[in-house]
């Protein structure tokens, strides 16, 4: 089955305390992005990568690390995450190349609560 | 800053009805535009995609768009209680901007 992964699904922590959420697609996507949502903010792109070695600031990218070794996984990295940071974070994929942009496919979405 | 702002809602329209949602966006240079459906606690979904001016139609959905105006709807024939969902409009190039969402309530 298609799919984007994300682990994991919820995760509580404390401030300072580094973590890692995964995200996979068996699509073969070149295009992976992460995103959270806020109430009342919306959507907001954290980082996106084109293709493999190849990331990109979007929005908000303050507090986030991404990288993109493999095609098939994106992995969000809070290196010291602070309350603010507490939201609902979604990977998502698409087939786009560079200058054609297609649909995105979303993850189940990470509820992460830092305390 | 590109934007892409949408009507808060929320929007009610009565079961059977044709529900319209409206789009517009701030980057004249824009190229892929999609709208999305969203449940409470749950991703978004591809609705449509549209790519070039004028209409595109899918079952009971039609995305439209007028780059000139730098606008895109999505109109909802035969509304449906299971279309209750908060719809987004995003503008894609290499980055992705999303509108704020119009919540959708279908009333039976």
């Amino acid at each position: 089955e298609a799919q984007v992964t994300q682990n994991p699904r919820y995760l509580i922590t404390v401030t300072g305390k580094k973590l890692t959420v995964t995200c996979s697609q068996n699509m073969n996507h070149e295009y992976m992005s992460w995103y959270r949502q806020d109430p009342g903010l919306g959507l907001r792109q954290i980082y996106y990568s084109m293709n493999v070695e190849v990331t990109d600031k979007g929005d908000v990218p303050e507090g986030y690390k991404v990288s993109r070794k493999e095609k098939r996984n994106f992995p969000l990295i809070l290196e010291s995450p602070s309350p603010n940071q507490t939201s609902l974070y979604f990977c998502a994929s698409s087939p786009s190349t560079s200058g054609v942009s297609y649909e995105q496919y979303f993850g189940p979405g990470t509820r992460l609560t830092v305390t | 800053q590109k934007e892409v702002e949408q009507n808060s809602g929320p929007l009610s329209v009565p079961e059977g009805a044709i529900a319209s949602l409206n789009c517009t966006y701030s980057d004249r240079g824009s190229q892929s535009f999609f709208w999305y459906r969203q449940y409470s606690g749950k991703s978004p979904e591809l609705i449509m995609s549209i790519y070039s001016n004028g209409d595109k139609e899918d079952g009971r959905f039609t995305a439209q768009l007028n780059k000139a105006s730098q606008y895109v709807s999505l109109l909802i024939r035969d509304s449906q209680p299971s279309d209750s969902a908060t719809y987004l409009c995003a503008v894609m190039d290499d980055k992705v901007i999303f509108g704020p969402g119009t919540s959708l309530s279908v009333i039976p």
